[in-house]
């Protein structure tokens, strides 16, 4: 079985600022990691994803996150925040040869002009 | 390809009444899952088929739970007798076998 732990579940930051999300997981077994996001009253969108090879990916709207196998740890970040990052952060994880993903509590970024 | 969908947005019903939600995956995909999120935590995981077949449920998944994905195609997920612990957004995600998991807008359910 995997588990997820988002320690932050809110985060201000200022507007034009880096952030950074922390993840941990637990896992008996080798893992896919990924961050989604939800804007408020819509589902989940990927954001990026793990699954083999460089430990840092890169994701869609300026995001990345690196892979720490040996903290157990998938952190996300951005450089420079912009109003519109406001939203739900949810990191989750996958066993290999398992199907369903195991969401953290979410992290709630708001940014602050 | 216009993503996954799901209908209703929005379910207002009475305690003790059947309810029946609708998703209509990304079309070449032939993995369907089913997650239920309440108010401050993270989607839980209830089912998935693959094709047709329901591969895995989860002990979240009462006897007042059924789903169904009858021609590997669009899904339906019924809650018999609601309760108001039944009230949660209703999430549903598609994808291809060993590939990411694209996610429908959700259906939020109001149990009274």
């Amino acid at each position: 079985a995997q588990s997820v732990t988002q320690l932050d579940s809110q985060v201000p930051v200022f507007e034009e600022a880096p952030v950074e999300l922390r993840c941990n997981y637990s896992s008996s077994v080798s893992v896919y990691l990924f961050w989604y996001v939800q804007y408020p009253n819509q589902g989940l969108q990927l954001l990026l994803k793990y699954l083999s090879g460089s430990t840092l990916v890169k994701g869609i709207n300026g995001f990345e996150a690196e892979f720490n196998k040996s903290q157990t740890s998938f952190h996300l970040r951005k450089p420079s925040v912009h109003i519109s990052d406001t939203a739900e952060y949810f990191c989750a994880v996958t066993g290999f040869g398992n199907e369903k993903l195991t969401f953290g509590t979410g992290t709630r970024l708001t940014i602050i002009p | 390809d216009t993503g996954v969908s799901q209908n209703p947005r929005h379910k207002i019903t009475k305690r003790g009444q059947n309810v029946t939600f609708r998703c209509d995956p990304i079309s070449e995909h032939n993995r369907l899952y089913w997650y239920r999120q309440t108010l401050g935590q993270g989607p839980e995981f209830l089912t998935y088929f693959q094709n047709e077949a329901q591969l895995e449920k989860s002990r979240l998944l009462s006897d007042r739970f059924s789903a169904e994905r009858p021609k590997g195609s669009f899904s339906t997920l019924e809650i018999q007798r609601t309760e108001q612990g039944d009230s949660a957004m209703y999430l549903c995600a598609s994808s291809l076998a060993g590939t990411s998991q694209y996610f429908g807008p959700g259906t939020r359910l109001l149990v009274l």
